[in-house]
């Protein structure tokens, strides 16, 4: 069974602090790596995808990719209440695309 | 450009009942798919297409059937509705197994 694990939270973090999301994933073929944040009752909207082992850096968004370790995660830097939502991270091996429950992130003005 | 579009955004059902979620995409994607999800639950798989004429079976293909006649459709069919189908149903479509996913709005379900 392919699995994606996040811990489902709440994680609360306070207004322009840092908050780091986590992703473990079993498949060892991934090939591509995903974060989706998905406010309540809307869609989830695609906001880092990462391929290569190493960072990725957009706007204040960091993703971090460990292939080695099966791990990847997700930084917000100086969060703001606007992030307070669900972050999925999905997994993608070959058109077979795995989600996590998803962490529930709350920044706190 | 709407992306991807799906209807009804909601509906509630009878045990028993059938009926048609839509969706539609105006990107040219080749790519197509139907995920459910249910409260405190990662989005699971129904049914994917890589292209017209193609579909295949997801994780949670029982109870669901569906059609891709053209690049743009792709209809899921509930036929006997259950109440454990009830949850909230996505579809996404993409270009490329690069990208991510580009979701419609989702079509909330109860079955009672």
């Amino acid at each position: 069974q392919k699995e994606v694990e996040q811990n489902s939270g709440p994680l609360s973090v306070p207004e322009g602090a840092i908050a780091s999301l986590n992703c473990t994933y079993s498949d060892r073929g991934s090939q591509s790596f995903f974060w989706y944040r998905q406010y309540s009752g809307k869609s989830p909207e695609l906001i880092m995808s990462i391929y290569s082992n190493g960072d990725k850096e957009d706007g204040r968004f960091t993703a971090q990719l460990n292939k080695a370790s099966q791990y990847v995660s997700l930084l917000i830097r100086d969060s703001q209440p606007s992030d307070s939502a669900t972050y999925l991270c999905a997994v993608n091996n070959n058109n077979d695309m795995r989600f996590g429950a998803g962490t529930r992130l709350t920044v706190k003005p | 450009n709407a992306g991807v579009t799906q209807t009804p955004k909601f509906r509630i059902l009878k045990i028993g009942q059938s009926m048609t979620l839509q969706c539609t995409q105006d990107m040219n994607h080749n790519y197509m798919y139907w995920y459910r999800q249910d409260p405190g639950m990662g989005l699971k798989l129904i049914y994917y297409s890589v292209g017209a004429g193609i579909t295949d079976k997801g994780e949670v293909p029982n109870g669901y059937n569906v059609s891709r006649s053209t690049t743009e459709d792709f209809p899921l069919r509930l036929e006997l509705a259950a109440p454990s189908q009830t949850s909230v149903y996505f579809c996404a479509s993409i270009q490329t197994q690069t990208y991510g996913y580009t979701f419609g709005s989702g079509t909330r379900l109860t079955v009672v």
